[in-house]
């Protein structure tokens, strides 16, 4: 089956430690997106990609960064720089950034300070 | 800088009765507009896409409505079932090709 798998589906962070979350997908989208979604608010776009070796920042960037080396991966890692990172990070892609293409959606990860 | 508002923040209704859930936003200059459903602590799950051209969109019981030049969207689900109790949320697409998501509508469907 196609789509979109995130893991882990929850994780703890220290103070002062880096995390990574995981992306993947099988869908052959050119484009992946990350976001933030924090309790009863909407979702903010961190960082997103249009083609491998390509990103750009989206509207709450500071204190992540992240790599798109290959088509089906686009790991997200959240860094001590991030003052609160605690909150359900998603996944998506899209076949292209342009044009009518839907975005599809992991089932998300949950990022927690110890 | 797009903003998007859902109105009911949240909305419960007996088992039957139709839905409708209201979606506006600042920027009328969209590409399309997408509806979502999240279940809790779940991923969205596309249910709707409605291009700026379109006036209207079905798939089933839903109907996604758009008035591009008012900045108004609505999602209409018919004869609700308990199966429909989740957070609705809608995101146009506008400059830059990104979605703005509004906070969404919690929808409860009593038995």
């Amino acid at each position: 089956d196609g789509g979109i798998t995130q893991s882990p589906k929850y994780l703890f962070r220290k103070e002062g430690q880096n995390v990574t979350l995981s992306c993947e997908q099988n869908l052959n989208h050119d484009a992946m997106y990350w976001y933030r979604q924090d309790p009863g608010q909407g979702l903010r776009l961190i960082y997103y990609s249009q083609i491998v070796n390509d990103f750009q920042k989206g509207d709450i960037a500071e204190g992540y960064s992240v790599s798109r080396e290959k088509k089906e991966s686009f790991p997200l890692t959240v860094t001590s720089a991030q003052k609160n990172p605690t909150a359900f990070y998603l996944c998506a892609s899209s076949m292209g950034l342009y044009g009518n293409q839907p975005q599809h959606f992991g089932d998300g990860t949950r990022l927690s300070i110890l | 800088k797009q903003e998007v508002t859902q109105i009911p923040a949240a909305l419960s209704v007996p088992e039957g009765e139709n839905l409708v859930l209201n979606c506006s936003f600042t920027d009328s200059a969209i590409y399309n507009l997408q509806w979502f459903r999240q279940d809790p602590g779940k991923g969205l799950t596309s249910l709707l896409l409605i291009q700026s051209s379109q006036r209207e969109q079905t798939s089933g019981r839903l109907n996604a409505s758009l008035d591009k030049s008012s900045g108004r969207s609505t999602l209409y689900i018919a004869a609700s079932q308990p199966g429909d109790s989740a957070t609705y949320l809608c995101a146009p697409k506008a400059a830059g090709n990104k979605l703005t998501f509004g906070g969404g509508t919690r929808v409860l469907v009593k038995p």
